[in-house]
Order: structure tokens, then sequence, then C-alpha cells
């Protein structure tokens, strides 16, 4: 059985502060890596898409980085908002989705 | 361009019914993925279609779920009967690749009572 977890569960930051996250996922039989950002009552809005050991990528204030050897990929962001408020899930890709539990932020104004 | 979507939004229906729910992806996506999220849960795969082919349907929970695409559209997932466990949130996505970003409809809220 395949396990993707995220830590923390849940965190709270001031208006400003830079945080991550982490996901981890087993580093065998690896093919993609998808980080999803999740609002309530929205359907989930997907952010990056990571396939190499090392990849980084940037979408704004938001980064991610990619450790395959490892297991784990960590998103960035950069002075937090208090709209970059959601949870934020990782999916492992052997073959379809594995979901983590997500890190729940909350962005204090 | 139109994303997926997903119908109805809600769907309250007693124990022992049948319901089906509907995915429309997005146009040209042959990659349609069925995932179900139970409250308080991670979001569980469920099946996935190219085309009209199921890929792999190895998160079906029983065979009270069918999944069908008949012709490489739509597709629909109906429960029956439906059992008070299966309450939670469908959502649908849809891919251009196998292994590329997937894109999620709003999803069914389902409430069996």
């Amino acid at each position: 059985i395949l396990n993707v977890e995220q830590s923390p569960q849940s965190l709270h930051v001031q208006e400003g502060d830079s945080t991550n996250f982490t996901c981890s996922f087993p580093s065998s039989n690896f093919y993609a890596l998808h980080w999803y950002r999740w609002e309530t009552a929205k359907s989930p809005e997907a952010l990056f898409v990571m396939t190499l050991n090392g990849d980084e990528k940037k979408k704004g204030r938001i980064s991610a980085t990619l450790n395959t050897k490892e297991g784990y990929s960590y998103l960035y962001i950069k002075g937090s908002q208090p709209e970059d408020s959601a949870t934020y899930l990782c999916a492992f890709s052997p073959q379809n989705f594995v979901f983590g539990p997500g890190t729940r932020l909350s962005v204090l104004p | 361009e139109a994303g997926v979507t997903q119908f109805p939004s809600h769907s309250v229906i007693e124990k022992g019914q049948t319901v089906t729910l509907r995915c429309d992806p997005i146009s040209g996506h042959d990659n349609l993925y069925w995932y179900r999220r139970v409250m308080g849960k991670e979001i569980k795969f469920l099946l996935h279609f190219v085309k009209e082919s199921k890929q792999d349907e190895s998160g079906m929970p029983n065979n009270r779920f069918l999944a069908e695409r008949t012709g490489g559209t739509y597709s629909t997932l109906k429960v029956q009967p439906a059992e008070l466990e299966d309450s939670g949130v469908y959502f649908c996505a849809s891919s251009s690749d196998i292994l590329g970003t997937q894109y999620f409809g709003p999803g069914t809220r389902l409430l069996v009572l």
C-alpha cells in the first residue's frame, strides 16, 4: 500500500511570513509528484507537476523542490497573503494518483 | 476553454436508492479520472479511463459502483444501491497526458441518508 504523508497537518502564519511544508512519498517506482491548492467548496487547482530529481518549480510567490531519491518534496510560500489560505495537497503518481492528507494553511491578516 | 464540469453539484438520496453522477471532461482530454473524498479523509482514486476504455479500476470499492464512458467523451458513475458509507464528494478530473496535470471538476456532494 502506497503511503503519501504531508506535514504539518495544519499551519497558522501571519501575513508576510514565509512558510514551507513537506510531502513524503515512496522513493521507488516514481513517475511524478503533483502539488495542488484546494480551497474549501472548490475543486483542487493544479500548482506544479514535478518529474525529475532536483526539479525546482516556481509560480509567483510559491515554489517547490523535489528529491526523488529520498522521497520528499517541499512547497514554499514567500510573503504569505490571506488569499493563500487553503489546503495544499500533494499527489504521488507511480501510475495513478495517491493523494496525501494535505496541509491546511491559514494566513492571518 | 471550458473546464471539467460535474452534475449534479449536490445529491441527497436514501439508502438503497440509485444515483448517477456525470462528468464532462475538458474537450480533447482522453484521460478521465474519478476520485472520492469521504469526510475527513484523503482523496481516493476510483478509476481511470483512457478514451472509452477502463485503464485502471482498482480503486472502485465494490460492485455497487459502475462507471461508463461511452464514446470517450463524458462519463457517468452510478451507485446502485447506495449505502450510508458512500456519502462524500465525488471528483472527476481529466488530463491530456496520463502523467500530466489533472484538472479537477467542482465535485458532486453525495449524501446518503
